[in-house]
């Protein structure tokens, strides 16, 4: 079926960059729709970006502009550049496999942004 | 963008009495429509798609009805590890996606 594991989360400064890894196993990246979905702490799900096809990318306002979503098909790996981190910013990533629905979760990576 | 409002915040019951979440959206998803369920420190789970479709080996005390904008998971009698935070989530403007805010399950 497939495992995804993130790694990369970390404490950063306000306006610092991070790079977030996932890496997949049992399945290729780069023939899968992925995404990044987010959760702040004690709060709800947040969709992120996704990457599909000939990598095409989308992304939620909130982080339009600052996030880049890319995949390594020899790594097999999906990664989030997230530069210009804000506070609201804190939450657990989580790397997913959609197939119409977000069927495989990685266990995620927490990302706190504070001074 | 498609706003999903669930209810109640928080439903306390007791084993094996019947669950029943709301999940409202601001305007029709259709039949894109999907439940999830998480426990705490762990990744969500798929659940229900397409409204009333069940996951691969969710059991079948799990169901979903409803269409257009109002939506309902239940859970016709809770187990003990039935007690967690859902949430719905849209796709019917793929690939944007929206989730609701959750529903917690707790032990009354």
């Amino acid at each position: 079926e497939g495992q995804l594991v993130e790694t990369g989360g970390g404490l950063i400064q306000p306006g610092g960059s991070l790079r977030l890894s996932c890496a997949a196993s049992g399945f290729t990246v780069s023939s899968n729709y992925m995404n990044w979905v987010r959760q702040a702490p004690g709060k709800g799900l947040e969709w992120v970006s996704v990457i599909y096809g000939d990598d095409y990318t989308l992304y939620a306002d909130s982080v339009k502009g600052r996030f880049t979503i890319s995949r390594d098909s020899v790594e097999n790996t999906l990664y989030l550049q997230m530069n210009r981190l804000r506070v609201e910013d804190t939450a657990v990533y989580f790397c997913v496999r959609e197939e119409g629905y977000f069927r495989l979760w990685g266990r995620g990576t927490l990302v706190t942004v504070s001074s | 963008e498609i706003v999903l409002t669930q209810s109640p915040a928080t439903l306390s019951l007791s084993p094996g009495e019947r669950a029943t979440l709301s999940c409202r959206a601001s305007q029709s998803v259709g039949r894109f429509l999907g439940w999830y369920q998480q426990k705490p420190g762990q990744a969500p789970r798929l659940l229900i798609y397409d409204v009333f479709h069940r996951a691969s080996g969710i059991p079948t005390r799990f169901s979903g009805s409803g269409s257009g904008t109002d939506f309902t998971l239940t859970i016709s009698s809770l187990e003990p590890e039935d007690f967690a935070v859902y949430y719905c989530q849209q796709r019917t403007n793929w690939p944007w996606t929206t989730f609701g805010g959750g529903t917690k399950v707790e032990i009354k």
